[in-house]
């Protein structure tokens, strides 16, 4: 089975913290993801990685970067973290194609 | 622009009751269609997606969906709900990225 591991479930930090979130998949596929979820606005991309050292931004990448310096992993780092980034956060990884995502559990992080 | 249109944000159905969430996208070309289910706390699960072929699909625990061109449609169908099925429906296309739908939450009603 494929498995996406974010490196934690829960999270609280303090507003102007640097927040790093990791996932690891070991599934040796190219493309990852970072998704935020907030209640009513379903899924919003963060940044996406088609290869190692790769990035491109997806549709809110402001306050955020990333890190892909491995090809199974891929770390969301909040700058400094403000209230507005308290929010689920969703690591995805897939094939290059259009195959499916596949997602870890989440971090939820609230930010005070 | 691309879009996915969920256009129930709840559903309440009753154990045994069938079930259809409803999905419509705004894309040119023929898209990837892809459904996910999320249960409470977790991350998303694939239950069917759509390739090519065949316009009726089948996923896991029971569900189906079918591919309509003309309706810019990819509804997700169920005969008979079961309580464990109660979880948030997450409804996605893929052009040259992926877009999910706002997602509809399913209630059980025992």
């Amino acid at each position: 089975d494929v498995k996406v591991t974010q490196s934690s479930r829960y999270l609280v930090k303090r507003t102007g913290e640097k927040v790093f979130l990791e996932c690891v998949q070991d599934m040796d596929h190219e493309n990852m993801f970072w998704y935020r979820q907030d209640p009513g606005l379903g899924l919003r991309l963060i940044y996406f990685s088609y290869d190692v050292k790769m990035k491109e931004k997806g549709d809110i990448p402001e306050g955020y970067s990333v890190s892909r310096e491995k090809k199974e992993r891929f770390s969301l780092i909040l700058e400094s973290a403000s209230t507005n980034q308290t929010s689920m956060y969703l690591c995805a990884s897939s094939f290059s194609g259009a195959g499916e995502l596949f997602f870890g559990s989440g971090t939820q992080l609230s930010v005070l | 622009a691309q879009s996915v249109t969920q256009p129930d944000i709840h559903i309440t159905v009753s154990e045994g009751a069938s079930l259809e969430l409803r999905c419509n996208y705004s894309y040119g070309a023929t898209p990837y269609l892809f459904w996910y289910v999320q249960s409470p706390g977790q991350g998303l699960q694939l239950l069917l997606k759509y390739f090519s072929g065949d316009t009726l699909v089948q996923g896991i625990k029971g569900f189906e969906a079918e591919f309509k061109r003309s309706q810019s449609s990819f509804n997700l169908r169920k005969p008979s709900v079961h309580w464990s099925d109660a979880a948030e429906y997450f409804c996605a296309v893929r052009t040259y990225k992926y877009i999910f739908g706002t997602g509809t939450r399913l209630k059980v009603l025992a």
